[in-house]
């Protein structure tokens, strides 16, 4: 069984200031990794994801996550965040397997409260 | 515009009122799921389909209904509600589990009283 921890329920930070959220998982195989942002009443919608190849994953607007297996960590950063990232971050495992139905679970989320 | 559409946004009922929260995608994705949110639970898979006419269980299931008679189509029903069911509903939809990722709807919020 696979599962997730995000120790972090709320992180409070500067406006400009950097920011890492952190992410345990759990699992007895491969794994893929996700990360999502819900802004105010919103669903949610995919960060950024790592498949495979290179352990360094970036999205579109300054944040990354590294995979580090043997931590099994998947902690995501931005070095200089904005006001418009408020918002709850939910960190996501699936395992890697071929054919089937393969279960995301997901963590409970860290609300990101930018100060500014 | 590619979405997944929930049904409706808000929601209040009586306890042992019937209802049914429709989602609709338009990707063609084969793939689609229910969850309910809770605050401190995070995310908890209620039912999920991956195809049409093929569903099963997810983590919550009691209490809850889903039918997937058209790849479109994924309703959410309640047949009998209660209060320990007040919650935020998510219906999303993948093209592939796994390394998909999946895409959400807006959610409905549900209050039972």
């Amino acid at each position: 069984a696979q599962s997730v921890t995000q120790l972090d329920s709320q992180v409070p930070v500067f406006e400009e200031a950097p920011v890492e959220l952190r992410c345990n998982y759990s699992s007895s195989v491969s794994v893929y990794l996700f990360w999502y942002v819900q802004y105010p009443n919103q669903g949610l919608q995919l960060l950024l994801k790592y498949l495979s190849g290179s352990t360094l994953v970036e999205s579109i607007n300054g944040f990354e996550a590294e995979f580090n297996k043997s931590q099994t960590s998947f902690h995501l950063r931005k070095p200089s965040v904005h006001i418009s990232d408020t918002a709850e971050y939910f960190c996501a495992v699936s395992d890697r397997l071929s054919g089937g139905y393969q279960k995301v679970t997901f963590g409970t989320g860290t609300k990101l409260q930018v100060i500014p | 515009e590619a979405q997944v559409t929930q049904n409706p946004r808000y929601l209040i009922t009586v306890t042992g009122k019937k209802l049914t929260v429709t989602c609709s995608q338009n990707m063609n994705h084969e793939y689609m799921s229910w969850y309910r949110q809770d605050p401190g639970l995070g995310l908890r898979q209620i039912y999920y389909s991956m195809n049409v006419e093929v569903t099963d269980k997810g983590d919550v299931p009691e209490g809850y209904k889903v039918s997937r008679k058209e790849k479109r189509n994924f309703p959410l029903i309640l047949e009998s509600p209660s209060p320990n069911q007040t919650s935020l509903y998510f219906c999303a939809s993948s093209l592939s589990t796994g390394a998909g990722g999946y895409t959400f709807g807006s959610g409905t919020r549900l209050t039972v009283v």
